[in-house]
C-alpha cells in the first residue's frame, strides 16, 4: 500500500525567511503528488502537483516542489515566505488509476513576524 | 472551494443518533469521495464513487453509508454516531476517475461533526 510521510508536524520561521516541508512517499509503481494547503477553518486548496515530466514543479503564491525518485521525497519550498503563509500543509499521493489520495499527516507553518 | 457544497458546517450529535451530510457538486464532476480529517492523521478516504450508482470503500468505511443516485449528491450517512466519529468531514470531486487525466479534486470547506 501506498503511503505519504510529512517528517515535521510543525515547522516555525520568520517572516522573509525560506522554508522547506518534508515528504516522503513509499510505492512500487508509477504515483502522483500533490501538496494542499489548508487555511484556518478551510477546506484544502491545490498548491500544486506532479504529474510526470520535470521534476521541478511551480505552484501558486510563490510555492515549488521537487520530485526525487531516488530518494522518495517531494518536498516542498518557499523562498521568502508571508505572514499569510501560516496554515496547515498536506502532501498525497495517488495511484494511476483513480482518485484515491493518501495524505501525509500535515505540517502545521506558523510564520512569526 | 467554489462548485462543491457541504452542509451542515457544524453539527453536535449524541451517541446512537443518526445524520447525514450533504455534499452536492455543480461541476458535472464523475468523481466523489468522504474524508475524515484527524489531528497528526492527515486526511482519510471513507467511501468514494467513480459515478452515479457506484460507491465503493475507502481506507475507513466502518460506520458510515453512501449513496450516489445522481451525479451531483453524495450523502455521509452516520447510522448510529460513535464518539470515535468526532471529525471533520471533506467531500471532495474531480472530473473524471483516474489521476492520470490530471484531474484536480476540489474540496468542499468541511463539516465539524462532535459525538457526545
Amino acid at each position: 500500500a501506498q503511503s505519504v510521510t510529512q517528517l515535521d508536524s510543525q515547522v516555525p520561521v520568520f517572516e522573509e525567511a525560506p522554508v522547506e516541508l518534508r515528504c516522503n512517499y513509499s510505492s512500487s509503481v508509477s504515483v502522483y503528488l500533490f501538496w494542499y494547503v489548508q487555511y484556518p477553518n478551510q477546506g484544502l486548496q491545490l498548491l500544486l502537483k506532479y504529474l510526470s515530466g520535470s521534476t521541478l514543479v511551480k505552484g501558486i503564491n510563490g510555492f515549488e516542489a521537487e520530485f526525487n525518485k531516488s530518494q522518495t521525497s517531494f518536498h516542498l519550498r518557499k523562498p521568502s515566505v508571508h505572514i499569510s503563509d501560516t496554515a496547515e500543509y498536506f502532501c498525497a499521493g495517488a495511484k494511476a488509476a483513480g482518485n484515491k489520495l493518501t495524505f501525509g499527516g500535515g505540517t502545521r507553518v506558523l510564520v512569526k513576524p | 472551494n467554489a462548485g462543491v457544497t457541504q452542509t451542515p458546517k457544524f453539527q453536535v450529535l449524541k451517541t446512537g443518533q443518526s445524520m447525514t451530510l450533504q455534499c452536492a457538486q455543480d461541476m458535472n464532476h464523475e468523481y466523489m469521495s468522504w474524508y475524515r480529517q484527524d489531528p497528526g492523521m492527515g486526511l482519510r478516504l471513507i467511501h468514494y464513487s467513480v459515478g452515479a450508482g457506484i460507491t465503493d470503500q475507502g481506507e475507513v468505511p466502518n460506520g458510515y453509508n453512501v449513496s450516489r443516485s445522481t451525479t451531483e449528491d453524495f450523502p455521509l450517512r452516520l447510522l448510529s454516531a460513535a464518539p470515535s466519529q468526532t471529525s471533520v468531514y471533506f467531500c471532495a470531486s474531480s472530473l473524471r476517475a483516474g489521476s492520470s487525466s490530471g484531474n484536480t479534486i476540489y474540496f468542499g470547506e468541511g463539516s465539524w461533526l462532535t459525538v457526545v
